[in-house]
């Protein structure tokens, strides 16, 4: 187990609906991670949040947004579901700097209708 | 922006045989980790690269850095069942320490 956790594991949700996500990162870690995984494609980075703040952002639009709690807990919420938006979400803690590795939660799995 | 591209997609080996997947990138990297992630499964960290030339093993895993550091590879020697499932290369950007990630090499274990 990586102290990563995610919830819900599972979600289902409707086209034109919101979504919020929730990671509770591993003890010590300030920088938490969130990607987007398709069906046998690699995660594709969405933002990745440092104390509290985005620090960086893929290619996604503004519709995906997040938060980073004072514990480094973070919420990704998605806005105006597409069904393209259906997929894994994975968060991942890290303690940041140049050779930090990224310790995965489980996921959650969203699937859009 | 900065890529990397990993092949091939899939490889289809009998038990015992070998594997390999490949990384490779147009930009010098500052370091390469490599994840495997089982079917159904989050990815899980294996191993860290950062110098040029370097070579790791874990036990039956060989894990290469190119010289110019542009390139990595991941080598398993007489696959085994417990093998199966997906390997991902992932590079940290020189900017901010975003993980830029390889398409994936599925491995898949002939019956």
């Amino acid at each position: 187990e990586t102290g990563v956790t995610q919830s819900p594991t599972h979600l289902i949700k409707t086209r034109g609906q919101q979504v919020t996500l929730r990671c509770s990162s591993q003890s010590g870690h300030n920088t938490v991670s969130w990607y987007q995984q398709a069906l046998g494609q690699g995660p594709q980075f969405i933002f990745q949040y440092y104390r509290e703040e985005e620090n960086g952002r893929g290619n996604f639009p503004p519709r995906f947004s997040g938060l980073q709690f004072p514990n480094y807990s973070s919420e990704l919420n998605v806005n105006a579901l597409e069904l393209d938006d259906s997929a894994l979400y994975l968060c991942a803690s890290s303690s940041g700097g140049e050779r930090a590795e990224a310790f995965f939660g489980q996921g959650t799995r969203l699937t859009v209708v | 922006g900065q890529q990397v591209m990993q092949i091939p997609q899939y490889q289809h080996v009998q038990e015992g045989e070998d594997f390999t997947t490949y990384c490779n990138s147009s930009t010098t990297l500052s370091n390469i980790q490599w994840y495997k992630q089982r079917p159904g499964g989050h990815p899980v960290f294996l191993i860290q690269l950062v110098k040029s030339g370097e070579v790791k093993k874990q036990k039956r895993l060989t894990f290469q850095f190119g010289e110019a550091k542009k390139n990595s590879s991941l080598h398993i020697t007489a696959t085994q069942t417990t093998d199966v499932g997906t390997y991902f290369c992932a590079a940290l950007t020189d900017s901010n320490y975003q993980l830029i990630w390889g398409a994936g090499t599925k491995l898949i274990i002939k019956p």
